[in-house]
């Protein structure tokens, strides 16, 4: 049972350029989650998603970034026009249903794409 | 504002002692904790969580404690081992901007000296 994947690994963008980081979630899990983790910081909380829906998108910047969750293929973060402060360490994670309180499920974390934009 | 707040960004232990990682939060709200482990290059990994309706839980060498007048849990593990070498998060959900949404400390770095 593979776990979350993520892709790409590293992207490296110059200013002004489009980044476009990959998540597939575990099988069998439909909630998908996007954090961001700049250095020295914990994560942050972007966006959460299912299948064609984005629920809560609280935590992500209003220009430059959106996601979606299509019914086929993997999860998309895509950030337009990259900035050096879009530098960060982003981490998808994946549920099999709503987590929280009531519902005891973890969410499970891919290995994270690095992205450096020069 | 930081919800939830790791002071120690660094922790060493001999091998075979206990090691006690701290959290402390502000948002009486919350009622979900989790801690999470991560190794350099890797995503966190989960390690135990904890209700708020109780005040321990253990599993295995791993024990979390919640003192929810205090605002504060901490995780033991015992005995310490070398490949607990990593950075432990604490994270807290259920405050009404949603259950989904983990809230992160900014992680304490475990040395386990062998």
């Amino acid at each position: 049972n593979a776990g979350v994947m993520q892709n790409p690994r590293h992207l490296v963008r110059r200013r002004g350029q489009e980044a476009r980081l990959r998540c597939s979630p575990m099988k069998g899990h439909s909630h998908v989650y996007w954090y961001r983790q700049l250095p020295e910081e914990g994560l942050k909380f972007m966006v959460y998603l299912q299948k064609e829906n984005i629920i809560d998108e609280s935590g992500m910047p209003k220009e430059r970034f959106s996601a979606e969750f299509p019914k086929e293929g993997p999860s998309i973060l895509r950030i337009q026009q990259v900035v050096r402060g879009d530098s960060a360490a982003y981490f998808c994670a994946s549920s099999p249903s709503l987590t929280g309180t009531y519902s005891y499920n973890e969410q499970f974390f891919g290995p994270g794409t690095r992205l450096t934009v020069l | 504002d930081q919800q939830v707040k790791q002071n120690s960004p660094s922790l060493s232990v001999q091998e075979g002692r206990i090691s006690i990682l701290n959290c402390d939060y502000t948002n009486s709200m919350f009622d979900y904790f989790l801690w999470y482990k991560k190794y350099p290059a890797e995503g966190p990994t989960f390690l135990i969580s904890i209700s708020s309706i109780k005040d321990k839980n253990e599993d295995g060498r791993f024990t979390v404690f919640l003192n929810k007048s205090a605002k504060h849990l901490s995780l033991h593990i015992v005995p310490s081992q070398p490949g607990d070498s990593a950075v432990y998060f604490c994270a807290a959900s259920g405050d009404t901007s949603g259950t989904y949404k983990y809230i992160f400390g900014t992680g304490t770095r475990l040395k386990v000296l062998a």
